[in-house]
């Protein structure tokens, strides 16, 4: 089955630098990439996601690249603001409705943004 | 946009009883259902995947006989912890995926529920 692995597990910037946190997948047959943001006792909220036939995809701060060869994703926030702080998660997901086509999570990295 | 809400948002129940938590999908009907745990600072565990109208499929190491999944509907998913004991005690998050999606569809996720046993 698929494995998630991510870095850092804890990362603190000043407001206005950027964020950077990197995610491993295992399963080849994964082609569905999310970001979820994550408050103290919230659910996770997707914040982007990209396909595998994608490289790159921004939202105003927030970006995605995906490198499939290498099996690698990152999630990179510019210009980070107090509320930017919160945990991050990656996951992956192959395609199709079988039981296999599960969303797995990273371990999540709690990101602080100091003033 | 696709709403999933469960119920209750938290629990507090004495060992050895058990609790039923709802996952429902409001505004859409979702063949698929995701049942996951999170402990404190913690990742999101997936425990099963649920499909209506069939039994639910576990992950490796988690009980079937503990906690008792049932989709009877395409809108609703339970989760029932049998025999709760304190180390049960956790952030239970649910997730339903839109029926009429294409392979690449979003998973919508609840709004958890926090179980303590006492």
């Amino acid at each position: 089955g698929e494995n998630v692995e991510q870095h850092p597990s804890t990362l603190s910037v000043q407001e206005g630098d950027s964020a950077v946190i990197k995610c491993t997948y295992s399963d080849s047959a994964s082609n569905y990439f999310p970001w979820y943001k994550q408050e103290l006792g919230k659910r996770p909220q997707l914040i982007i996601d990209i396909r595998s036939n994608v490289g790159e995809k921004k939202d105003q701060r927030i970006a995605v690249t995906l490198n499939k060869t290498a099996k690698h994703f990152s999630l990179h926030i510019t210009e980070t603001q107090p509320e930017d702080s919160a945990v991050y998660f990656c996951a992956a997901r192959p395609t199709g409705y079988s039981s296999a086509s599960k969303i797995i999570f990273g371990s999540g990295t709690r990101l602080s943004i100091r003033p | 946009g696709a709403v999933v809400s469960q119920h209750p948002s938290w629990v507090i129940c004495k060992s050895g009883t058990s609790v039923k938590i709802e996952c429902r999908s409001l505004d859409f009907q979702a063949t698929t259902m995701f049942w996951y745990r999170q402990f404190p600072k913690q990742s999101l565990m997936l425990m099963a995947t649920s499909n209506e109208g069939s039994k639910a499929t576990y992950e490796q190491g988690v009980e079937k006989d503990k906690f008792l999944i049932n989709h009877a509907s395409l809108t609703l998913s339970t989760l029932t912890v049998t025999s709760a004991h304190p180390e049960d005690s956790s952030f239970y998050i649910c997730s339903a995926r839109d029926f009429q999606g294409n392979s690449y569809n979003e998973q919508f996720f609840g709004p958890g529920t926090r179980l303590t046993v006492l």
